[in-house]
């Protein structure tokens, strides 16, 4: 996964409070996308974005949650106001520009673990 | 509704042994992709199959893809500890973003 840099590892957080997790692509990729892993539960998708761009957001949810992918910087995976069942894994990946229907491989960060207590 | 259904969702073997894990789905793929996943990891790429039919070995692991590129299998020769992990399998359709199974999880004991 060496690229693929996301951070904080760990966050703990406060009902009400917000969270702000950082992801920066591998060198040269240009797409991120963020999924969110609970317990027994696979990867979920939740936002595409490319450069100053959201591609598809189809798996966020409608309040709370936001991404932004700016021109300069890392991709930033906001959760305004967190519950306790907002406590899961958050990955960001990264792909290449030229994303093809023949295989849209996807390179992982390592995580972000948020816990809300 | 479970796009992907991977099977066994666990399996504990011993070091040595054979196995097979399996994805599955009612819908078609243009490409399926097997990842490995260890405690507070991230997933892991270890092959990504685009042609039905396709076979593709990494050491002792080998990956078909079904002629109808519906679904997918991992065999594992000759297991060991260091292959304990959460196996992932993830398919695109299209244009689309990766849709991913629960996962199997394995355990190789020595």
């Amino acid at each position: 996964n060496a690229g693929v840099m996301q951070n904080p590892r760990h966050l703990v957080r406060r009902r009400g409070q917000e969270a702000r997790l950082r992801c920066s692509p591998m060198k040269g990729h240009s797409h991120v996308y963020w999924y969110r892993q609970l317990p027994e539960e696979g990867l979920k998708f939740m936002v595409y974005l490319q450069k100053e761009n959201i591609i598809d957001e189809s798996g966020m949810p409608k309040e709370r949650f936001s991404a932004e992918f700016p021109k300069e910087g890392p991709s930033i995976l906001r959760i305004q106001q967190v519950v306790r069942g907002d406590s899961a894994a958050y990955f960001c990946a990264s792909s290449p520009p030229g994303a093809s229907s023949s295989g849209n491989t996807i390179y992982f960060g390592e995580g972000s673990w948020l816990t809300v207590v | 509704t479970q796009l992907l259904e991977q099977s066994p969702q666990f399996l504990s073997i011993q070091e040595g042994e054979n196995l097979t894990v399996y994805c599955n789905s009612s819908s078609v793929f243009s490409s399926l992709q097997w990842y490995r996943q260890e405690p507070g990891e991230g997933p892991v790429l270890l092959v990504t199959v685009v042609t039905g039919g396709e076979v593709k070995k990494l050491k002792r692991l080998t990956f078909q893809f079904g002629d109808a590129r519906k679904d997918s299998s991992l065999h594992i020769t000759a297991a060991q500890p260091g292959d304990t992990g959460l196996y992932l399998c993830a398919g695109t359709r299209g244009y689309s973003t990766l849709t991913f199974g629960k996962g199997t999880m394995l355990l190789v004991s020595p």
